[in-house]
């Protein structure tokens, strides 16, 4: 199999705040994540390319200081949202290389109030 | 050209029948396409995918159909049942390892 896990499900929290979402794979290890961002009834848009033991690389238009990426192993990707706002509100979705094939991650509702 | 165009937007389709959804891409370095199932509120889960030497792939109720020269591909839902009423992308990727997607279609199969 290929198992991707993502937690929390879901969260809330204040303006201001930083939340962190951990995207794990279960049964393989993954040279490289992949972070997405999901707004509704819209595809998947690509934020950014986590490989392990390296920085990750951003797609044109997100803010890197904003939305911090770490892949300390290779098994375990992080997307710490920092000074979250109302314009944060979405489904962050992660997945992980096996191969060639992205197994995605169940994704994580996030809503800024 | 890193676009895949993907159609229809919507699609409903009677219990039992056959469903289509197509894709077109530009790019002619893409040499890895899968097609995603995503429920509401869940992420893509891989249904079936093709590499560009084959002209087909089937796995149960699922088929792709690929056409090299035309840069098309789409999906096939045969005996499409009410559970496949999801929205399907399809998408491509290059040896960046980089997923495009297409648009999505939201497939709604009725009893």
């Amino acid at each position: 199999g290929a198992v991707v896990s993502q937690h929390p499900s879901w969260v809330i929290c204040k303006s201001g705040t930083s939340v962190k979402i951990e995207c794990r794979s279960l049964d393989f290890q993954a040279t490289t994540m992949f972070w997405y961002r999901q707004f509704p009834k819209q595809s998947l848009m690509l934020m950014a390319t986590s490989n392990e033991g390296s920085k990750a690389t951003y797609e044109q238009g997100v803010e890197k200081d904003k939305f911090l990426i770490n892949h300390a192993s290779l098994t375990l990707s992080t997307l710490t949202v920092t000074s979250a706002h109302p314009e944060d509100s979405s489904f962050y979705i992660c997945s992980a290389s096996k191969r060639e094939t992205q197994y995605f991650g169940p994704g994580t509702r996030l809503l800024v109030l | 050209q890193q676009q895949v165009k993907q159609s229809p937007q919507s699609l409903i389709v009677q219990k039992g029948g056959i469903s289509i959804i197509n894709c077109a891409y530009e790019n002619t370095a893409f040499d890895y396409f899968p097609w995603y199932q995503q429920f509401p509120g869940k992420g893509p889960a891989l249904l079936i995918a093709i590499r560009p030497d084959v002209s087909e792939k089937k796995e149960g109720r699922f088929t792709i159909s690929f056409n090299k020269s035309a840069k098309q591909f789409s999906l096939h839902i045969m005996d499409s049942q009410p559970g496949d009423s999801a929205t399907y992308f399809c998408a491509a990727s290059s040896n960046t390892g980089k997923l495009i997607f297409g648009q999505g279609t939201t497939l709604q199969v009725k009893p």
